[in-house]
């Protein structure tokens, strides 16, 4: 059974820092794309950032909103994925999901994701 | 960045009933283009990628279609477990996007 379990949510004040885990199972990890995707209450999804596999030299992507301020990580090891935040802003508040990308020349859609983690930014 | 226009962004149907929703894109994307449910308080669960292949698991009554800036998902006959919400999302380039979603009520 494919597993992604999201930690490290919580509430922080704008400025702040959360450093968020996803951790994987019941697939091979270290194949696969890995990204975040966040959504604010009630809106819809926004793609936050990616980080590719060891063939592509682990090389990342973010969306304009967080380039920057976040930073995704990898441990192929452990088979976990992370995210950096940092600067956060109200705006930041949202669900965060850990989402494994399809393999080969699907890269770019999403098959596995986690319940989710609420990091709530505010004063 | 590639914009992704859903519509409606509310739709209110029966069950049984066929329901097409069209995700519009701001520039051509070719056939990059997949489809998500969402189920309130739940993660997205993909449907279709590469605008018309059906993801493994996933109901024959959902399908896709389109090319470059236009895109419809279909559910040929809708069933109680299909009200949910509704977003595409395009691979052709960075940074990856969602269209606003689509809200299928009863």
């Amino acid at each position: 059974e494919v597993l992604l379990v999201e930690s490290g949510g919580g509430s922080v004040q704008p400025g702040g820092s959360l450093r968020l885990s996803c951790a994987a199972s019941g697939f091979t990890f270290s194949d696969r794309f890995m990204d975040w995707v966040r959504q604010a209450p009630g809106k819809g999804l926004e793609w936050v950032g990616r980080i590719r596999d060891k063939t592509y030299s682990y090389t990342t992507e973010y969306a304009a909103s967080v380039k920057g301020r976040f930073t995704i990580s990898r441990d192929d090891s452990d088979n976990s994925l992370y995210l950096q935040m940092n600067s956060l802003k109200t705006e930041d508040t949202a669900v965060y999901y850990c989402a494994g990308a399809k393999t080969g020349n699907y890269h770019g859609y999403f098959d596995y994701w986690g319940q989710g983690t609420l990091v709530t930014v505010s004063s | 960045d590639i914009q992704l226009t859903q519509s409606p962004s509310f739709l209110s149907a029966s069950v049984g009933d066929r329901v097409t929703i069209t995700c519009r894109a701001s520039q051509g994307i070719s056939s990059h283009l997949g489809w998500y449910q969402q189920k309130p308080g739940k993660a997205p669960k993909v449907l279709i990628y590469v605008a018309s292949t059906l993801e493994s698991g996933v109901p024959s009554r959902f399908s896709g279609s389109g090319s470059g800036t236009e895109f419809t998902l279909t559910i040929s006959s809708l069933q109680p477990e299909d009200f949910a919400t509704y977003y595409c999302q395009q691979r052709n380039s960075y940074p990856l996007t969602f269209g606003g979603g689509t809200r299928v009520e009863i």
